[in-house]
């Protein structure tokens, strides 16, 4: 089945730090989202991508959709101990979103 | 707007027993998901529903599992006999729309432990 792989599986960083997370998919992807899951919480949406090479910002987050829609990555700049948590990317592959596929997620933890 | 409720926050039962998890959508959402979240495999999509009605359930594990939907305001994930490798983390998520690019809201989780 269709798959999206997510890496790194863990990240520690210094805050202040950047941080960067990579999605990667076999396949053409229809439109990639981002979640965010806070420890011991749930997944809050963040962000959809749908456009070929797209790139859009929210404060210090940056998101990039890869030019053949196989790929997308969530940049991070100067982490805070407010970033702490699990990022997952959502790979679409058409139609609707029970075609969403969770990659299996990025934990960021930051020392103060 | 109280978002996606779910019951109970966490539960804890022995093998054999069965369990049920509830779930109130988002008022005016017409779908919702049910997934399963643990450490090895991550978030999973049990099945989901439009407009009360199943439409993919390929993702339910086995007979066990069961889901229904009576009305737009309510779910149920049933598991009949547990069994302890089904702890896990099982999220209701609803969605205004199921085009893909219609986010998904997810409700605080059942945290469910089977002895």
């Amino acid at each position: 089945g269709q798959q999206v792989m997510q890496i790194p599986q863990y990240q520690h960083v210094q805050e202040g730090e950047d941080f960067t997370t990579y999605c990667n998919s076999s396949t053409t992807l229809s439109n990639i989202q981002w979640y965010k899951q806070r420890p011991g919480g749930h997944p809050v949406f963040l962000i959809q991508l749908v456009k070929s090479g797209e790139v859009k910002k929210q404060k210090r987050l940056t998101f990039q959709f890869g030019e053949a829609k196989k790929n997308s990555s969530l940049h991070i700049t100067a982490t805070q101990t407010t970033d702490v948590g699990t990022y997952f990317c959502a790979g679409n592959y058409g139609g609707s979103q029970g075609n969403l596929i969770f990659g299996k997620g990025t934990k960021l933890s930051v020392k103060p | 707007d109280a978002g996606v409720i779910q019951s109970p926050r966490h539960e804890v039962t022995e093998m054999g027993q069965e369990v049920t998890l509830r779930c109130k959508p988002i008022s005016g959402h017409d779908y919702l998901f049910w997934y399963r979240q643990t450490m090895m495999r991550g978030l999973e999509l049990l099945i989901y529903f439009n407009n009360n009605v199943p439409i993919d359930d390929s993702g339910m594990p086995e007979d066990r599992f069961s889901a229904k939907m009576p009305n737009a305001s309510f779910s149920t994930l049933k598991i009949q006999p547990s069994e302890p490798r089904d702890s896990a983390v099982y999220f209701c998520a609803s969605s205004f729309s199921g085009a893909a690019n219609s986010p998904l809201h997810f409700g605080n989780g059942t945290r469910l432990t089977v002895t």
